[in-house]
């Protein structure tokens, strides 16, 4: 089963552009989360998409958004970059099944990641 | 107080010893666990995950958990210069979707 995949792989922007990363689940999973990852902050959530809607939301600026599309895919984007932006942003796909179903068993998987460069 | 905490180390093992990670966590309505480990350049890669409390084995890997003292560790045992890495403890609270990440403990095994 192929695993989740995203693109693009590497990014390089400049201060005030906008930029959308794409992330493909795992087939049959229907959840998608992403994270930002950076030397400072570690691994931080920014949002959860299932079923086309925002579940849940990190505690990070209206600049980042997402949208989720009917086979599960989704993207996210930033606006008017900064360079604190530069960081590997990370992808990762679940069942996401009941909340009593899952347990201790709604595991994450994560994708390759976009590394975004912010000049 | 952070929420999940990990020694950043570097944690310094020889080839062939056991390595103990630790992880404490402040949300006591916490109720799922994981260990994820992240090689440089690399995105996390699930090692295994625990949701009650005592002992779960899986290979050279055994996760300890113990919801009264909010501590999960993780043994690797016959450690492998293979194993060096970053290994992240992610923590899923009550009700919570999200996964609350620890800083991560960089371990090296030492050929």
């Amino acid at each position: 089963k192929a695993g989740v995949t995203q693109t693009p792989r590497y990014l390089i922007k400049t201060r005030g552009q906008q930029v959308t990363l794409s992330c493909s689940p795992i087939s049959g999973h229907r959840s998608v989360s992403w994270y930002q990852q950076t030397p400072g902050q570690g691994l931080q959530f920014l949002f959860e998409y299932f079923s086309e809607t925002q579940r849940n939301k990190g505690n990070f600026p209206g600049r980042f958004s997402g949208r989720q599309f009917s086979n599960s895919r989704s993207e996210m984007n930033v606006s008017t970059l900064e360079l604190g932006d530069s960081a590997l942003y990370l992808c990762a796909s679940s069942k996401r099944g009941t909340e009593r179903a899952s347990g201790g068993t709604d595991t994450q998987y994560f994708g390759p990641g976009t590394r975004l460069t912010v000049l | 107080q952070k929420e999940v905490e990990q020694n950043s180390g570097p944690l310094s093992v020889p080839e062939g010893a056991i390595a103990s990670l630790n992880c404490t966590y402040s949300d006591r309505g916490s109720q799922s666990f994981f260990w994820y480990r992240q090689y440089s350049g690399k995105s996390p890669e699930l090692i295994m995950f625990i949701y009650s409390n005592g002992d779960k084995e899986d290979g050279r890997f055994t996760a300890q958990l113990n919801k009264a003292s909010q501590y999960v560790s993780l043994l690797i045992r016959d450690s492998q210069p293979s194993d060096s890495a970053t290994y992240l403890c992610a923590v899923k609270g009550e009700g919570r979707r999200a996964l609350t990440f620890g800083s991560g403990t960089r371990l090296q095994v030492q050929p």
